[in-house]
């Protein structure tokens, strides 16, 4: 299995709403990152996972809130999310976080907060 | 602080045409691995390359190939007779200890292949 999954593959939600994602990776990869990335624009580093501890946080609000409950799954749940938070959400993993190592990068969740 | 500068913004060729995507970078770092990814319009980066800073020699994988200069901080990519399926963003991207393992990508290039 060399893929990394993602669900849903759409969500809209209103900004009082709790919503969560889902990344799902059986690559036996050691490290999962959340990245944010909007129209015509690069993928933005959210967090970081390294062997299921968050290793990174990019001055992410509190709203977004991750967990890696094992090796193979992390979630970002979402509460009173803003309409500017309207994006792709990628999930990616690779073997290791270290500079050499390639990610991996799931199909997203295109997320809608009205 | 590490940059990566892809100045096409967008290319638009008939297929079977050959196009070059240009990429830029800046580290102060000596060790370093620079990266490529394809995004089609369904969303998912797909890794296509990586290159560390101390291997210079140019790859060909089928119709693609990859020109990396040191002198000039560069690491082109080029597709060959492209096609209908080659329509994507593509995403040069750089990482190093020094700059915490995390990539830095350029803005991308869009690429747009004409039947």
């Amino acid at each position: 299995d060399t893929e990394v999954t993602q669900t849903p593959k759409h969500l809209v939600m209103g900004m009082t709403n709790k919503k969560s994602l889902k990344c799902e990776q059986h690559m036996g990869h050691r490290a999962m990152y959340w990245y944010k990335q909007k129209a015509k624009k690069p993928p933005e580093l959210m967090f970081v996972y390294s062997y299921e501890k968050l290793s990174i946080n990019e001055s992410v609000p509190s709203r977004f809130s991750p967990e890696c409950p094992n090796s193979s799954l992390l979630n970002l749940h979402l509460h009173a999310l803003q309409p500017e938070d309207s994006a792709l959400y990628l999930c990616a993993s690779s073997l290791g976080h270290a500079e050499n190592n390639e990610q991996f990068f799931g199909p997203g969740t295109r997320l809608t907060v009205l | 602080a590490q940059k990566v500068t892809q100045a096409q913004t967008e290319i638009s060729v008939v297929e079977k045409e050959d196009v070059t995507l240009d990429c830029v970078y800046e580290t102060r770092d000596t060790t370093y691995y620079l990266f490529w990814y394809k995004q089609p319009p369904s969303g998912e980066l797909v890794f296509l390359i990586r290159r560390n800073s101390f291997d210079e020699q140019n790859e060909i994988s089928g119709r693609y190939s990859w020109n990396f200069q040191k002198s000039t901080s560069s690491f082109n990519f080029t597709i060959t007779a492209s096609q209908v399926v080659d329509s994507a963003v593509y995403f040069c991207a750089l990482s190093s200890i020094a700059a915490g393992n995390k990539l830095t990508f350029g803005g991308g290039t869009r690429v747009l292949v004409k039947p």
